[in-house]
């Protein structure tokens, strides 16, 4: 099982430019999420999916996108990336809601000029 | 406001050595509270989840504590190793709530 994977693992945008965050995970589960980490803070919840079709905002969802299609993929887009969403993404999968683990990827380093 | 707060921001120890962090939150109502450990460069991976009732909670060198009175928790990690290395979170979850609050994190650097 490669468990939860990222796609790209770094990227250099231009302001403005948009650009789109794949996240898969072969371990069946319904509950997906996209966190950013920034240097000194928690990690940030920006959107989470609780099954396929389905999406939802969480505590910083401004200037993204997200898209469940398939249960196994769950896709963060930028539409008109700023130097402010310069930040390490992770995405994150989980069998059930609050009480079960949430298992990570490696996360996406993005640099937005 | 829902808040988690960690301490120390960042311990050096020796390879051998034991040491604790402590956390503290302000999460209501409360559903558990989970340890996450973040390598450098490397997504979180869960060490413990511990629910309202548990008081205590082990994986291997790892003994994550409870106290859903004062609102606190601590993580003893015993005779540290190298490969200890890595930022240690604490997440709490509220009732109802997919939104985990985590903390910022404690750094702890072992030295051989």
């Amino acid at each position: 099982n490669a468990g939860v994977t990222q796609t790209p693992k770094f990227r250099v945008l231009k302001t403005g430019q948009s650009m789109t965050l794949l996240c898969a995970q072969d371990m069946n589960h319904e509950y997906m999420y996209w966190y950013r980490q920034d240097p000194g803070m928690g990690l940030r919840l920006i959107h989470y999916s609780v099954g396929e079709g389905t999406t939802a905002k969480g505590e910083v969802p401004d200037g993204y996108n997200v898209s469940r299609l398939k249960k196994q993929n769950f896709l963060l887009g930028l539409e008109s990336a700023a130097p402010s969403q310069t930040s390490v993404y992770f995405c994150a999968s989980s069998y059930g809601g609050e009480k079960e683990t949430q298992y990570f990827g490696p996360g996406t380093r993005l640099l937005v000029l | 406001k829902n808040q988690v707060e960690q301490s120390p921001q960042s311990l050096i120890i020796l390879e051998g050595k034991n040491c604790t962090l402590q956390c503290n939150y302000t999460v209501s109502p409360f559903s558990n509270l989970r340890w996450y450990k973040q390598d450098t460069g490397r997504g979180p991976v869960s060490l413990t989840i511990m629910t309202f009732s548990e008081n205590t909670k082990s994986n291997g060198r790892y003994t994550a504590t409870l106290d859903a009175d004062t609102k606190q928790s601590s993580l003893h990690i015993t005779a540290s190793q190298l490969s200890d290395s890595a930022s240690y979170i604490c997440v709490v979850s509220a009732m109802g709530n997919y939104q985990l609050i985590w903390g910022a994190g404690t750094k702890l650097i072992i030295k051989p």
